[in-house]
């Protein structure tokens, strides 16, 4: 199995702030990978797919990177609404995986 | 508008079955794959299970291999998961989940139908 490896687990930051989270995989990956937020109570929502692509709809201040196994995604100028958890998930080969998470709180 | 609405979840007991639901709307069901994703209370995210558009192959996690079976309906534009020996770690909630075309990652979700497995 591909086990997926997100760092940090958890995040301060202010509004404003550079969030930058990443995502290793434990075998090349190409750039099979998604990352998605997920707030409180609700489903989670795709913000990147094969690793750099930008969901439509979602704001630029979101941009992923990397390929292989080291994955970024980073949140530019973070605004109140950010403030959630974010997975990645690998799309390269079943079982499909994803990271722990990453929660980003408000300082 | 692509819409997915779960429904089956509820409370049972160790041990026992459930079929959770979900249909499809605003897209051409028949030409995608779906996707179960379950969330324990407070945890991350689990895949569960996977089917492809014309059923022809069916994936699961090993968590649920042997117990769980996913199917689908074109014709009702229906995906199912047929869940039995049921555990109280099966306890979450099930979201279905639209991949994008060619690939395993997920442009839509459902909002959830929450299992309760308890005695």
């Amino acid at each position: 199995d591909i086990q997926m490896t997100q760092s940090p687990s958890s995040v301060s930051a202010s509004v404003g702030d550079r969030v930058t989270i990443t995502c290793r995989a434990s075998q090349d990956i190409s750039s099979w990978l998604a990352w998605y937020q997920q707030k409180p109570g609700k489903a989670p929502k795709v913000l990147i797919y094969t690793a750099s692509s930008l969901q439509s709809g979602v704001p630029s201040r979101f941009s992923g990177s990397g390929s292989g196994t080291d994955f970024t995604l980073t949140i530019n100028n973070l605004q109140p609404e950010d403030f959630a958890t974010y997975y990645c998930q690998q799309a390269k080969g079943f079982p499909l995986t994803f990271g722990g998470g990453t929660k980003v709180e408000i300082k | 508008e692509v819409q997915l609405l779960e429904s089956g979840g509820g409370l049972v007991q160790p041990g026992g079955s459930l079929r959770l639901s979900c249909e499809a709307s605003g897209f051409t069901f028949s030409g995608y794959a779906m996707t179960w994703v379950r969330q324990a209370p407070g945890k991350g995210l689990e895949w569960v299970s996977g089917i492809t558009h014309g059923a022809d192959d069916t994936y699961y996690a090993d968590s649920v291999r042997g117990r769980f079976t996913i199917s689908r309906d074109n014709s009702k534009n229906t995906v199912y998961l047929q869940m039995n020996s049921l555990k109280v770690d099966d306890t979450a909630i099930y979201y279905c989940a639209k991949p994008y075309s060619n690939t395993w990652q997920f442009d839509y979700w459902g909002q959830g139908t929450l299992l309760t497995v308890s005695s």
